[in-house]
């Protein structure tokens, strides 16, 4: 069974400082991806990264995807208040029969006081 | 484009009743279809996944069924609900045939178990 550890489970910060979240795992995975939910919705897909040492810019959302692809980073840079949600980070199973099967993260949940 | 109806947004249930969760999507041909169950702001656990008409797949014993009696249409079910399926459900899909394919999630369906 393919685990990803997500840390840290809650962060609360004031607007304009910057953040980290990462997702670590033991296994190698095919891709990463990104999502952020907001209550009562379904996660919306931020990012993919599929290359080993990948790095994604999203505006002030840098995403990094490690060598090994065994791990990821969020960096959010000046937070704002907008960015307050549950960010989750996803692995897709490497393997010819995984029919596309994401592992999912334990979710971080970020809030940005103004 | 493609879209992902699900319903209902909110369900109250007593324990021992029947339970069916529609979700359909619209816009795409064959996609793999997926059942995931989320604790309050945590990750999701994936229940149930599809590649096609019939075809399902189940990650975790438990009380629920799916099924899938056409391409776009997924049914989460349970004959006997338990206070223990409470919690937040939602469907996603992703094209079909694996691939580093990102999935699309819909709004929803908040159950509770009374």
């Amino acid at each position: 069974t393919q685990l990803l550890e997500q840390s840290p489970q809650f962060l609360s910060i004031q607007e304009g400082e910057n953040l980290t979240v990462y997702c670590n795992s033991s296994s190698v995975f095919s891709s990463l991806q990104w999502y952020r939910q907001e209550p009562g919705e379904g996660p919306v897909l931020l990012v993919t990264v599929v290359t080993g040492g990948e790095v994604k810019k999203l505006k002030r959302l840098t995403f990094q995807f490690g060598d090994a692809r065994k791990d990821s980073s969020l960096h959010i840079t000046a937070a704002q208040p907008g960015d307050t949600g549950l960010y989750l980070c996803a692995g897709l199973n490497a393997g010819g029969t995984s029919y596309g099967k994401l592992t999912f993260g334990q979710g971080t949940i970020l809030t940005v006081h103004p | 484009s493609q879209t992902i109806h699900q319903w209902p947004a909110t369900l109250v249930q007593p324990v021992g009743s029947p339970l069916s969760l529609e979700c359909t999507v619209e816009g795409t041909s064959n996609p793999n279809l997926y059942w995931y169950r989320q604790a309050a702001g945590r990750g999701l656990q994936l229940l149930f996944y599809s590649v096609g008409i019939g075809q399902i797949s189940s990650e975790v014993p438990q009380n629920l069924s799916a099924s899938r009696p056409q391409d776009r249409q997924f049914i989460l079910s349970s004959k006997k609900l338990l206070l223990s399926d409470s919690g937040f459900y939602l469907c996603a899909w992703s094209v079909g045939g694996g691939g580093n394919q990102p999935q699309h999630f819909g709004d929803g369906t908040r159950l509770s178990i009374l």
